[in-house]
């Protein structure tokens, strides 16, 4: 089965900065969401795009998903402190089973 | 609410040993699921339920064993355990809206089970 490969693994910024995230994958998806974890702690989900769908926002967040190239984008704008996490993308396909890689390491930077 | 309630929180196994993570949610959510997060592998599936009765394997079945009798329980039990199977598991829950084909499934993660065996 297939896993997203995010990239770049690890990310360091100043507060008040943009990070971007990238997120890769292989076969088909019926959705692509992203997920959030702070170390020690389960994962939280952030924000879904589906298929048929080339942008979303919520809030600080903007993802993008290109199907013709397989990838998907999460950029946090005007990053804080309070951001520093790892950052997932789960593949959604059908039947409900989503698949996760190996993530992004944000740390923002005061 | 507590959501997604893992136990315990943290185990030390001998090879060989047997013992059953528990995982319970009290949302009345269909769908149920078993990860390991490992260092540089990320977290990959183990296995999944879709409602009570029924089970499936995700991408590293082997040494695992599950059963889902109840909507609320989905029970991890390792029979021998190696110490392959040191790792941080995750038990994750989601409710699908208008079944499983079109659905997107949101999930809800426990806090996770530290498991070591030495």
């Amino acid at each position: 089965s297939q896993q997203g490969e995010e990239d770049p693994q690890a990310l360091s910024i100043q507060e008040g900065e943009n990070a971007t995230m990238n997120c890769s994958y292989k076969t088909s998806i019926n959705n692509l969401q992203w997920y959030r974890q702070n170390s020690g702690r389960g994962l939280v989900h952030l924000i879904l795009i589906r298929s048929n769908e080339r942008e979303k926002h919520s809030g600080r967040l903007r993802v993008t998903l290109d199907t013709s190239k397989k990838s998907s984008s999460l950029l946090i704008t005007a990053s804080r402190a309070a951001d520093t996490a790892s950052y997932f993308c789960g593949l959604g396909t059908s039947y409900g089973k989503l698949t996760f890689g190996q993530g992004t390491i944000l740390t923002v930077h005061p | 609410n507590a959501g997604v309630t893992q136990t315990p929180k943290f185990q030390v196994l001998k090879t060989g040993q047997s013992m059953t993570l528990q995982c319970a949610q009290d949302m009345n959510h269909e769908y149920m699921s078993w990860y390991r997060q490992d260092p540089g592998m990320g977290l990959r599936l183990i296995h999944y339920s879709v409602g009570a009765g029924i089970t499936d394997q995700g991408e590293v079945p082997n040494g695992y064993n599950v059963s889902r009798s109840t909507t609320e329980d989905f029970p991890l039990r390792l029979l021998s355990a190696a110490p392959s199977q040191t790792s941080v598991y995750f038990c994750a829950s989601s409710s699908t809206p208008q079944g499983m084909i079109s659905g997107a499934n949101v999930l809800t993660f426990g806090a996770g089970s530290r498991l070591t065996v030495l």
